[in-house]
């Protein structure tokens, strides 16, 4: 089991640009989850699926953020334009069941200059 | 609003037995606590989770309260590897998937 998937590990990008990070979800698995990581705000949920249907989005900061997860085995969360204060570590994680947890990727640290 | 309070750090020993706390006064009948850990620049780590009965797992122990109000995890033996912020969090198990919403943490330092 490879677990989740994130790609890339690193993103550095300049202000105005667009940027998608990837997340696979562990096969089986029917939820999947973004999080946003900064030391002032510390874990935030952004969105999640179920069953690949965004089920809860209101944790996404504004209208330059979308989610999407077009099978179950794919998901992205894109940034379009990028500003200096999205930077931060995203993490994806995905869950059969709330009773085994969610197992988290290894996230993905963006840096918008 | 958080619906957990954790001190926000804690020294211990290597080799003995650290005991995370955590306040959740507030918890409702449906939710469990569980309990996760965050080690430098990695992603958390589920580490257990209960609803009123003490669990344990290759990982840790939890003790809940019987009025369920608090709960300690206990790591038995830490090493500097189990160094990691550690969050305590209820979730409503019932219906449709809950949402994980972390708060700060303990901050755990395992120290030779």
């Amino acid at each position: 089991d490879a677990g989740v998937i994130q790609s890339p590990r690193h993103e550095v990008t300049e202000m105005g640009q667009e940027v998608t990070l990837r997340c696979k979800p562990i096969s089986g698995h029917n939820s999947l989850f973004w999080y946003r990581q900064t030391m002032m705000r510390g874990l935030e949920l952004l969105i999640y699926f179920n069953n690949n249907v965004p089920i809860d989005d209101s944790g996404m900061p504004e209208d330059r953020f979308s989610a999407k997860m077009p099978n179950a085995s794919f998901s992205t969360l894109k940034i379009q334009p990028s500003e200096p204060r999205d930077s931060a570590v995203y993490f994806c994680a995905s869950s059969s069941h709330r009773a085994y947890g969610y197992t988290f990727g290894s996230g993905t640290r963006l840096t918008v200059v | 609003d958080a619906k957990t309070t954790q001190p926000p750090s804690m020294d211990c020993a290597e080799g003995r037995a650290a005991n995370l706390p955590c306040n959740h006064s507030t918890i409702s009948g449906n939710e469990y606590v569980y309990w996760y850990r965050q080690i430098h620049s990695q992603g958390p780590q589920y580490i257990i989770h209960g609803l009123k009965n003490n669990e344990t797992n290759e990982m840790a122990s939890l003790i809940i309260t019987e009025d369920r109000k608090s709960s300690t995890l206990i790591l038995p033996h830490a090493t500097l590897r189990d160094t990691a912020v550690y969050y305590c969090i209820v979730l409503n198990y019932g219906g449709s998937q809950g949402n994980l919403i972390f708060g700060k943490g303990t901050k755990l330092s395992v120290k030779p």
